[in-house]
């Protein structure tokens, strides 16, 4: 079993849509999650940064952490077809270390 | 965010030569940076972390005379690969740390997709 399974979609979805990704993990050791995006042969960026179990609201985007379930996920309000990417969850364990373990990601075609 | 920078994006060579990618963070000092190898519809997978000053650290299982690493100063980290083969390609993707933005997160190159011939 990996440790942060993640489903690799392609998940299709029209203009305006409200999207949900997700990812669930099997280690309780992981404290800190995060979200990136990543556009075709490009690095991935930082999209959410999140720390304690509950939501985090940055504009169109939600990360909602729930530990006690080992479940995190991303919302995206009204996407755009600029929000068409990859979407890779990244966890990493408390106590410093600095490995950090990405799921596979998440393909999104946001259409018109 | 932070700006690190990757060059160059795009390298085909011959099978047997050696390949530089080169790893700058360009408005923040980083004492850590990181190399990702990327296959495609696959996750980045962690190779090996690169410290200032000192000898990197490699992951399980990545050679570590087939990929040198070398980070002489705080802002340039530099991944050779060595008689490079077609097993090598891929999409290198180097990441580092800027402390004063937090130091759990990670800012990313924008990726070198190797090809050897």
């Amino acid at each position: 079993q990996k440790e942060v399974e993640q489903d690799p979609g392609p998940l299709s979805v029209p203009e305006g849509a409200i999207v949900s990704l997700n990812c669930t993990y099997s280690n309780s050791a992981f404290q800190y999650f995060m979200w990136y995006r990543q556009y075709s042969r490009k690095g991935p960026e930082l999209l959410m940064y999140t720390y304690s179990s509950g939501n985090k609201e940055d504009g169109r985007f939600t990360a909602q952490v729930d530990k006690s379930s080992k479940y995190i996920s991303l919302f995206i309000r009204d996407s755009q077809p600029s929000d068409s990417a990859t979407y890779l969850c990244a966890m990493k364990v408390g106590g410093g270390g600095n490995k950090l373990t990405f799921g596979t990601g998440t393909q999104l075609k946001v259409e018109l | 965010g932070a700006v690190v920078s990757q060059h160059p994006s795009r390298v085909i060579c011959k099978s047997g030569t050696s390949v530089k990618i080169e790893c700058r963070s360009l408005d923040f000092q980083a004492t850590t940076m990181f190399w990702y190898r990327q296959f495609p519809k696959q996750s980045l997978m962690l190779m090996a972390t690169s410290n200032e000053g000192s000898k990197a650290t490699y992951e399980q299982g990545v050679e570590k005379d087939k990929f040198l690493i070398n980070h002489a100063s705080l802002t340039l980290s530099t991944l050779t690969v060595t008689s490079a083969h077609p097993e090598d390609s891929s999409f290198y993707i180097c990441s580092a740390r800027d402390p004063e933005r937090g130091p759990e997160k990670l800012f990313f190159g924008s990726g070198t997709q190797l090809s050897v011939l």
